[in-house]
């Protein structure tokens, strides 16, 4: 299986911060590679797909970049409502497998 | 709206089953594939299998292989996941969640189903 690591695994941050998470694979993933915001109690939520694209809907304070095993999310300007945890996920190969979360909190 | 629905908390003993429905609405059933991704209390995501609800095609993780079940009725647009022989560490809240169409992302998902395997 594809091992999945996420760094920091926590993040102190405050509004307005510019903030980078990275995530990288175990063997190249060529793009395969999501990134999903959860917050407490709530089903994932997808925000970036193919390393780079913005799903409909989600802020352009997101934003995604990366290729084979390095990849990172970025978001640009904190607001209170992106203080959650962020997982990756690759499905370049089965079983598709994701990240152990980076869980960002206020500082 | 797009959605998915799932089913209600169950409660089970262990080496017992449990399956868990998905009834999509807003959206062509046939159309996207469905996953099906579980969480551990405190824990992060973990991905079990995925089945094409146009021709009933499915691929399952390894680890549940011979465990799991996933099928569809199309005449309901409800998917279903059936596991077996469960564990305490089956123990978690399992979600339903469609594919982005022409990719392998999961874009809507349901509202999540906790299964308590407890003796």
């Amino acid at each position: 299986d594809t091992q999945m690591t996420q760094s920091p695994s926590s993040l102190s941050a405050s509004v307005g911060d510019r903030v980078t998470i990275t995530c990288r694979a175990s063997q190249s993933i060529s793009s395969y590679l999501n990134w999903y915001q959860q917050k407490p109690g709530k089903a994932p939520k997808l925000l970036i797909y193919a390393a780079s694209n913005l799903q409909s809907g989600v802020p352009s304070r997101f934003s995604g970049s990366g290729s084979g095993t390095d990849f990172t999310l970025t978001i640009s300007s904190l607001r209170p409502e992106d203080f959650a945890t962020y997982y990756c996920q690759q499905f370049y190969s089965t079983p598709s497998t994701f990240g152990q979360g980076t869980k960002l909190e206020i500082k | 709206q797009v959605q998915l629905v799932q089913s209600g908390a169950e409660v089970k003993k262990p080496g017992a089953s449990v399956k868990v429905s998905c009834r999509a609405s807003g959206y062509t059933f046939t159309s996207y594939g469905i996953n099906w991704v579980r969480q551990a209390p405190g824990q992060g995501l973990e991905w079990m299998g995925w089945i094409n609800p146009y021709n009933g095609n499915r691929n399952y993780a390894q680890k549940l292989q011979g465990r799991v079940t996933m099928t569809t009725d199309t005449s309901t647009s409800t998917a279903y996941m059936d596991l077996r022989s469960l564990r305490s560490d089956d123990t978690a809240i399992y979600y339903c969640a469609r594919n982005v169409a022409g990719y392998d992302a999961f874009d809507i998902w349901g509202q999540g189903t906790m299964v308590t395997v407890s003796s």
